[in-house]
């Protein structure tokens, strides 16, 4: 069964202190990989869309990577605007976005 | 605001009684999902339409459970005899897109359900 799975499930950091969350996918025909952002009370929002192992997408302090086999979600300099829960969702087929459980970020100034 | 917009954005209600949802998506968007997301995990699939067509209802959708996208614009997610494990939030997206730019999905605020 394709299956979703991020880590840490929350991620408390200070302000400008780096750090990384991850997506990994057991897949039988990824056609994109997707990080969203929500805020609580929120429907998710769009950031990123992945297709193809060793792309990268950037905006602001965010930098989303992808292999064959996981996904990563680099945070530069976090500020506290940047607290949210962050979520990976894969496209396995021609309609269905499965989704992550979201890692929690938590930005402290 | 051109947004997807859901309605009502919060419902309480008592066990047994019925719920309607509706959710007009971004105009001219041709597909239409609804998800479900309980606290601490995400969103959860349950239903897709492209266009007026209803394609796919996960096996989450059970019987109580029914959507409608009369006309191909507006959609409407209906739950009979609600049940106490039916409390969740009840999102509704839309995307413009053929092809794979179609995981890119604009959610609305979503609808809170809460059975008591």
């Amino acid at each position: 069964e394709d299956q979703v799975t991020q880590s840490p499930e929350a991620l408390r950091l200070q302000e400008g202190e780096s750090s990384s969350l991850n997506c990994s996918y057991t897949v039988s025909g990824l056609r994109g990989l997707f990080w969203y952002r929500q805020d609580p009370g929120k429907g998710p929002e769009f950031l990123f869309t992945l297709y193809s192992a060793g792309e990268e997408k950037e905006k602001e302090r965010l930098k989303a990577t992808l292999t064959k086999k996981e996904s990563f979600l680099h945070i530069t300099a976090p500020k506290p605007e940047d607290s949210a829960t962050y979520l990976c969702a894969c496209f396995f087929n021609d309609y269905k976005l499965s989704f992550g459980a979201g890692t929690t970020v938590t930005v402290r100034a | 605001d051109t947004g997807v917009s859901q309605d009502p954005r919060h419902k309480i209600t008592k066990r047994g009684q019925n719920v309607t949802f509706r959710c007009d998506p971004i105009s001219e968007h041709n597909r239409l999902y609804w998800y479900r997301q309980t606290l601490g995990q995400g969103p959860e699939f349950l239903t897709y339409f492209q266009n007026e067509a209803q394609l796919e209802k996960s096996r989450l959708l059970s019987d109580r459970f029914s959507a409608e996208r009369p006309k191909g614009s507006f959609s409407t997610l209906e739950i009979q005899r609600t049940e106490q494990g039916d409390s969740a939030m009840y999102l509704c997206a839309s995307s413009p897109r053929e092809g794979r730019d179609t995981g890119e999905l604009f959610f609305g605020e979503g609808s809170r359900l809460t059975v008591l």
